[in-house]
């Protein structure tokens, strides 16, 4: 089953450090969003990509960017890493907005430690 | 944006008991509400979802309903079991962004 798939699984950064965190969708879907999820919270929206564009932004700063490429998979990258952005960051894939269809499927996410 | 308030936050049931989690949310446009379910460590799973044209959906035993007027949604599980103890996150979408709730802890005493 070609679920989503993040890597890496774990990573222990430096402040101030730069670091790129990768997703590939469920197959036929063609929407990746990217979510933090720091210890005993929801996951908070940080942006969602489509047609290799940002669509839409949660309230997070410039630190946070991404990209998507034409296979549909995509990145996230944070720099001038802060102790704060310790957290799980989950991937999600969903059909493309044109479709009535909302399956939205999760990675596993990737935990990011920042020392 | 959206805003969706869960509460309680934490709850307790005995083994067989029914649980109940209740969700507001502030954003009328948003028109489709999951639920997902996450084990220590794990991704969130989706158990279970809701149109917002339709008012109850049911499977096995697990149930949302869902009241637009009062901007409320609820899940209730019937006859829980240990192996339903994880955190229970409640979820509404408009304009294809998903925003969730803060979660809950269910905890089933055997």
């Amino acid at each position: 089953d070609a679920g989503v798939t993040q890597s890496p699984t774990h990573l222990i950064k430096t402040r101030g450090q730069q670091v790129t965190l990768r997703c590939s969708p469920k197959s036929g879907h063609d929407t990746v969003s990217w979510y933090q999820q720091a210890l005993g919270q929801g996951p908070q929206f940080i942006f969602q990509y489509y047609e290799e564009e940002e669509r839409q932004r949660g309230n997070f700063p410039d630190r946070f960017s991404g990209h998507q490429f034409p296979n549909y998979s995509s990145e996230l990258n944070v720099n001038a890493l802060l102790l704060g952005d310790s957290a799980l960051y989950l991937c999600a894939s969903s059909p493309a907005p044109r479709t009535d269809i909302y399956g939205y499927t999760f990675g596993s996410g990737t935990r990011l430690t920042v020392v | 944006g959206e805003n969706v308030e869960q509460h309680p936050s934490t709850l307790s049931v005995q083994e067989g008991d029914s649980a109940v989690i209740k969700c507001t949310y502030s954003d009328s446009a948003s028109n489709y509400f999951p639920w997902y379910k996450q084990e220590l460590g794990k991704r969130p799973q989706l158990i279970i979802d809701i149109r917002s044209n339709v008012g109850e959906k049911k499977d096995q035993r697990i149930a949302v309903t869902l009241n637009k007027t009062a901007k409320h949604f609820s899940l209730h599980i019937t006859e829980t079991q240990p192996e339903d103890s994880a955190v229970y996150f409640c979820a509404a979408i408009k304009a294809r962004k998903l925003t969730f709730g803060k979660g809950i802890t269910l905890s089933v005493r055997p």
